[in-house]
């Protein structure tokens, strides 16, 4: 079957470092991407990884291992605007775009 | 550029009800994605079009089922209705049919079911 597993909920402080996992099992893959979707908010594009290596956009970073069928999200220098779900997704040979569940992330002062 | 619009924002309805949703693209796109988002169950896909054509469709009943117009305008419609339809529904343009890379998505239509 096809899944994305994330962890459901991070919590951290401001200032610090965060990284969100997603494993996934999917027919066939072509790519991971990112997105973060604020409380009422629509899901926006953060990053996204077709090949094994680190992207890195600003505070944002994001890792693919296809061989581990793994990537995570980093985030750097937490701000409070940071609080929100961030979802990976994975772009599968049927050309459909699955989602994992979600990773809600709480940022505290 | 303006960003996806989806109307109506809010919606109720009862049981057995149909209704209908729609979706303008960002101008210049042509791919129209559908994606049902519920607490429960996350994101799902429901469909996608391109150039007035269904491309993909995701695991839903019969009772969901969507268009495209040509000036790339998406619709997606919902016969009866049941209480487990109560969702957000996103709407999500590319310029190239379903680039994982880049979707930007509308602000969703919430509707409930009675």
């Amino acid at each position: 079957g096809q899944s994305l597993e994330q962890p459901s909920e991070v919590t951290a402080v401001e200032g610090a470092i965060v990284q969100i996992n997603c494993t996934y099992q999917t027919s066939g893959f072509y790519g991971l991407s990112w997105y973060q979707q604020h409380d009422g908010g629509a899901p926006t594009f953060l990053s996204y990884n077709a090949l094994d290596g680190l992207e890195e956009t600003g505070r944002f970073s994001s890792f693919l291992s296809r061989s581990d069928s793994y990537g995570y999200l980093l985030l750097q220098e937490l701000q409070m605007k940071d609080s929100a779900s961030y979802f990976c997704a994975v772009k599968e040979n049927t050309d459909k775009l699955i989602f994992g569940t979600g990773t809600r992330l709480q940022v505290f002062p | 550029k303006a960003g996806v619009t989806q109307t109506p924002r809010y919606l109720i309805k009862t049981r057995g009800q149909q209704v209908t949703l729609s979706c303008s693209p960002i101008s210049g796109h042509r791919s129209v994605s559908w994606y049902q988002q519920t607490p429960g169950q996350g994101l799902q896909f429901l469909f996608e079009y391109f150039s007035e054509t269904q491309r993909n469709k995701g695991n839903f009943p019969g009772r969901f089922s969507g268009r495209q117009f040509s000036n790339s305008r998406s619709e997606m419609n919902v016969s009866t209705l049941e209480l487990g339809d109560s969702a957000l529904y996103l709407c999500a343009s590319s310029s190239e049919p379903l680039a994982g890379e880049t979707q930007y998505f509308g602000p969703g239509t919430r509707l409930l079911v009675l």
